[in-house]
């Protein structure tokens, strides 16, 4: 199986900050990473798929990067409503999510 | 607007069953993929199962750790999907949500808003 690490598990930001997460796969995944965005009490969200393909609708302040075993989310500027946890996710071979990237108020 | 409403959930007692349904509204369901994600109170995301569209052979994979004790089913006339869980144990106690898996990389791109199980007695 493949296992996906995430780091930091969380961080504290301001808003207006730049901040970014990085996920790592256990072996090559080519480009297939994906990245979701989660709140209590509201449905998971789609940010970016195939590494750095946004998702339609996805504020353009959100971005991915990386290939093979490292990949980026970075948002450029952080807003009120992008504090939550944030989950990379591969589907390579089968799926596995990694263990989350929860971002707090600072 | 696509739509993916769980239901099913609830309480049920260690060793039994429960069959938790998708209706799904918005999209031609017959044309994508289905799968269903779990979150265990506290815990992270924990995909577990999914069903390629008729057009794929309507064919299934599982989790490991629900491998033999779930089963993932669709009707198309109806846009549902089906996640019938067997021999149920106390950590499957989770909130599960059913998503549709688009693209070529198979991402969930959709999600419904999730349904309690909780398995105590």
């Amino acid at each position: 199986d493949i296992q996906m690490t995430q780091s930091p598990s969380s961080l504290s930001a301001s808003v207006g900050d730049r901040v970014t997460f990085t996920c790592r796969a256990s072996q090559r995944i080519s480009s297939y990473l994906n990245w979701y965005q989660l709140k209590p009490g509201k449905a998971p969200k789609l940010l970016i798929y195939a590494a750095s393909s946004l998702q339609s609708g996805v504020p353009s302040r959100f971005s991915g990067s990386g290939s093979g075993t490292d990949f980026t989310l970075t948002i450029s500027s952080l807003q009120p409503e992008d504090f939550a946890t944030y989950y990379c996710q591969q589907s390579y071979s089968t799926w596995t999510f990694g263990q989350g990237t929860k971002v707090e108020i600072k | 607007e696509v739509q993916l409403v769980e239901s099913g959930g609830g309480l049920v007692q260690p060793g039994r069953a429960l069959r938790l349904s998708c209706t799904a509204s918005g999209f031609t369901f017959g044309d994508y993929a289905m799968s269903w994600v779990r979150q265990a109170p506290g815990k992270g995301l924990e995909w577990v199962g999914f069903i390629r569209r008729k057009a794929y052979g309507g064919t299934t994979e599982y989790a490991a750790s629900v491998k033999g004790r779930f089963t993932i089913s669709r009707d198309d006339s109806k846009s549902i999907a089906y996640l019938q869980m067997n021999s149920l144990k106390i950590e499957d106690t989770a909130v599960y949500y059913c998503t549709r898996a688009g693209g070529y990389y198979y991402y969930f791109d959709y999600w419904g808003q999730g349904t309690l199980v909780t398995v105590s007695s």
